[in-house]
């Protein structure tokens, strides 16, 4: 079964809007982390934002926010004021707390982001 | 700012042959990974390493694969006899501790290409 799951594979935004990207994950564990990942073409992976499961208010870091809704198990990343350097993938990945997985962190399929000028 | 560094970051090398991809984490940093992206997909995990020894594999990381931290700074990724299918991004990533808030810092990738 997917653990994370991104339903968008491709997205085009205007410049200068804001854009949601979808991601929901299953975990039975309390204890987890959710993390945002950005990846232009060059290839690097960069990090952007991060959710704890028991943190109490949504991340933001910039123009990243995380629009967490636990109950529903999904972990939103909204980049507001688009910019056309934000043109990239975008990956929604999960660290659990189990012992016997606290090592990996579980990448989505991602989202492609184009954003339009 | 620290950050994990990889070398080299383009390797192409023939069926069969051994390739060794080498990683510098981030200095203070006791956790470290590889992960791989083939193109067009997404990133899968390979391995763990911690106190010197593996702690956790993926069922992809079979008998051709092996890691070691040779000196204090170096984490290397060696594939014995390459396959066509091994041609991919590898990704090192390094990590303070292995709790679930703790960030995992990725190197910027060798791309490995296998003709």
């Amino acid at each position: 079964a997917q653990k994370i799951t991104q339903t968008q594979p491709g997205m085009f935004v205007q410049e200068k809007e804001a854009v949601t990207l979808d991601c929901t994950y299953d975990t039975s564990d309390p204890s987890y982390g959710l993390f945002w990942y950005k990846q232009p073409s060059s290839g690097e992976m960069i990090f952007l934002i991060y959710q704890g499961s028991y943190d109490q208010q949504n991340a933001t870091e910039g123009r990243y926010s995380l629009n967490f809704q636990k109950a529903r198990k999904s972990a939103n990343l909204v980049i507001s004021a688009s910019q056309l350097g934000d043109s990239a993938m975008y990956f929604c990945a999960m660290r659990e707390g189990m012992k016997t997985s606290y090592d990996k962190v579980i990448f989505g399929p991602g989202t492609s982001l184009s954003v339009i000028p | 700012e620290p950050e994990v560094t990889q070398t080299p970051s383009h390797q192409v090398t023939q069926m069969g042959q051994e390739v060794i991809l080498r990683c510098v984490p981030i200095s203070n940093h006791l956790y470290f990974y590889w992960y791989r992206q083939i193109l067009g997909q997404k990133v899968e995990f390979l391995v763990s390493f911690y106190n010197n020894e593996i702690s956790e594999k993926s069922e992809i990381f079979d008998d051709q694969f092996s890691v070691e931290r040779p000196d204090g700074s170096n984490f290397t990724l060696k594939i014995r006899s390459t396959k066509l299918e091994d041609s991919a991004m590898y990704f090192c990533a390094s990590s303070e501790g292995a709790s679930f808030y703790n960030e995992q810092f990725f190197g910027p990738g060798t791309r490995l290409t296998v003709l």
